[in-house]
């Protein structure tokens, strides 16, 4: 089954700084892959997604993620991180075993410091 | 256009009694979802519908029971609640699979 896998639980960074988010996914065809983000309190938000095309993927809020597949890796990037970017970041992976429901990574908390 | 709404938003039970969440939705989607979220777990699939009238089960499906009688509403009710089922509980919708899913706010069940 499609399954994806955040390896960092958490993350500080300084505000200004460049942010990557790593998730790795598993699926042996090409996944459709998505990253939301939760700020404290709130629903989930849609940051970006990758269905194919072009591996490079620009979604709002000034994030990218680059699907790469010799790596089994779709990774989020931020090249300057703001202080309101603090928040609970999830990658997902589409199931099309289960009505294409999302199967979610554990999440990567981020800390944004002065 | 009101998305995806959940109701109630927060609610506290005692074990053993039961109670129903509502998610509608005013998009006209087709898919529809039940997750729960915990500590540490991302969110995990409950129960989700790809059509009205049609269900099934998720990840986690044990404890709950759904519904969806209207296109616009899925029900998710815990018969007999446990202190287990003390989460956050989202709802969301999809028009089709290559289509993002929208999420509703969350309702914060508490089970004492």
């Amino acid at each position: 089954a499609q399954s994806v896998t955040q390896p960092d639980i958490h993350i500080t960074v300084s505000e200004g700084a460049s942010l990557e988010l790593r998730c790795n996914y598993s699926y042996g065809a090409t996944p459709y892959l998505f990253w939301y983000v939760q700020s404290p309190g709130q629903g989930l938000q849609l940051l970006l997604k990758y269905f194919s095309g072009d591996t490079l993927v620009q979604g709002i809020k000034g994030f990218e993620a680059e699907f790469k597949r010799s790596q089994s890796s779709f990774n989020l990037r931020k090249p300057s991180v703001h202080w309101s970017d603090a928040a609970e970041y999830f990658c997902a992976v589409q199931n099309s075993n289960s009505g294409y429901a999302l199967n979610f990574g554990k999440g990567t908390s981020l800390l944004v410091t002065p | 256009n009101a998305g995806v709404t959940q109701t109630p938003k927060f609610r506290v039970l005692k074990t053993g009694q039961s109670m129903t969440l509502l998610c509608a939705q005013d998009m006209n989607h087709e898919y529809m979802y039940w997750y729960r979220q915990d500590p540490g777990m991302g969110l995990r699939l409950i129960h989700y519908s790809v059509g009205e009238g049609t269900t099934a089960k998720g990840e986690v499906p044990d404890g709950y029971n759904v519904s969806r009688l209207k296109k616009q509403n899925f029900l998710l009710g815990l018969e007999s609640a446990a202190p287990s089922q003390t989460s956050v509980y989202f709802c969301a919708s999809s028009r089709d699979f290559i289509y993002e899913q929208y999420f509703g706010p969350g309702t914060r069940l508490t089970v004492t």
